[in-house]
Formats: C-alpha cells, structure tokens, sequence
C-alpha cells in the first residue's frame, strides 16, 4: 500500500448497532497514525493519534487498534447514535506530510 | 485562545484573478499545513511548514504559494484562479507532526472558494 486506504467508503447503521472501519497505511518507516471525525459544515476534530503497535485507545464509546507491522488500524464505535454521524478520517504520517485518507461516512438512523 | 482562524469564509473569483486566504495560529505551533478538500477525496495536502522561514510541497501545489514569515501567520495564494481551484480550504496546525507525542491537527473553520 503506497498511502492511505479507508474502508467501507460509506456506512448505514441503525441506532444502537456497534460498527467499526479500517484505515491501510503503508507499514514502512511509520511514525503515527491519526484518526479524525468530521461533521459536516465544520472542522475536522482529533479523536485519537496512535503511534505504537498494539496501540488502544478509547473514547466513550469509540475506540480504536493499531498494528504498525501489517499496516492497519481499526475504528470501533459501540452502541451508535445519530450524533456520530459523521465523516471519520485517519490519516498516515509520512515525512513531514499528514496524508489523509478519503473517509468514511457514517450514517446513524433513530 | 483563538485557535486557528481563516480569512475569508467565502469568496467568489474569477478565472485569472489572484486572491490570497489568510490563516493565523494563536498557540505557538510550529507545524502550519494547508489541504483543500473535494467531493470524495478527503483532504489533500497543498503545502506545509515546519517553523517561520521554512516551507513545502504537499501533495497538489501547483497554482499555489506559501510563505512563512512569522510563527503564526500562514497565507495560502492563488496565482492565477482556475475554475479546478474551487474548493473548501483548511488550514491546521500543530506542535510538531514528529516523534511520539501526542499531538493532534488543529483545524480552522475552513474557507469556501468558488472560481468563475
């Protein structure tokens, strides 16, 4: 993988199902791995930046994995609501450059 | 603390007009970048900088200029406005991209150009 790869591109849950996404990164040379949420109409805000394999983080109901040696890092929301609707974006530390991934989107139905 | 601030939120050009977006930081970061954003490509990374006086490419430069005069200014400028230029433009900023700390973008509420 030469950079940044999310999957799926879109998503449609009911409330209250638990969901999770993957980000592909290359695993040569990694320094960190970020994840965003993007609401639409505003800025991107930080949720998590990982840099160490076998990293976990959480935040209330979202967490996410890193494994730095096969390239990939899962993000998990538990329990969703309509209000994580929104775009979630890792993206790849490379160089000096935060190459971003296209995202995806996430919808949530009450 | 102000954060990260952009200037204009909207502007209309026209093709062959030069404008410049201003961006400006408050919290002494020394990592400035600029990416626009397109329907179903996320963010694209025009230029960057690692402190004042230093500045580079990112991954779609061309038609733009950056300079970095001082810490907390950051002005992205457009040559010669392209109808392909029409975009929304954010700038962010960090501490540093580097190394194991945990620091994080700084979005700024982003600039909506549309070039005619």
């Amino acid at each position: 993988i030469l950079n940044v790869e999310q999957s799926p591109q879109s998503l449609h849950v009911q409330e209250g199902d638990s969901t999770n996404f993957t980000c592909s990164f290359p695993s040569s040379n990694f320094y960190a791995l970020h994840w965003y949420r993007w609401e639409t109409a505003k800025s991107p805000e930080a949720l998590f930046v990982m840099t160490l394999n076998g990293d976990e983080k959480k935040k209330g109901r979202i967490s996410a994995t890193l494994n730095t040696k096969e390239g990939y890092s899962y993000l998990y929301i538990k329990g969703s609501q309509p209000e994580d609707s929104a775009t979630y974006l890792c993206a790849f530390l490379k160089g000096n450059k935060l190459v971003f991934g296209a995202g995806t989107i996430l919808r949530v139905k009450s | 603390n102000a954060g990260v601030t952009q200037t204009p939120k909207f502007q209309v050009l026209k093709t062959g007009q030069s404008m410049t977006l201003q961006c400006a930081q408050d919290m002494n970061h020394e990592y400035m970048s600029w990416y626009r954003q397109d329907p179903g490509m996320g963010l694209r990374l025009i230029h960057y900088s690692v402190g004042a006086g230093i500045t580079d490419q990112g991954e779609v430069p061309n038609g733009y200029n950056v300079s970095r005069s001082t810490t907390e200014d950051f002005p992205l400028r457009l040559l010669s406005a392209a109808p392909s230029q029409t975009s929304v433009y954010f700038c962010a900023s960090s501490l540093t991209p580097r190394g194991r700390s945990q620091e994080t973008q700084y979005f700024g509420p982003g600039t909506r150009l549309l070039v005619l």
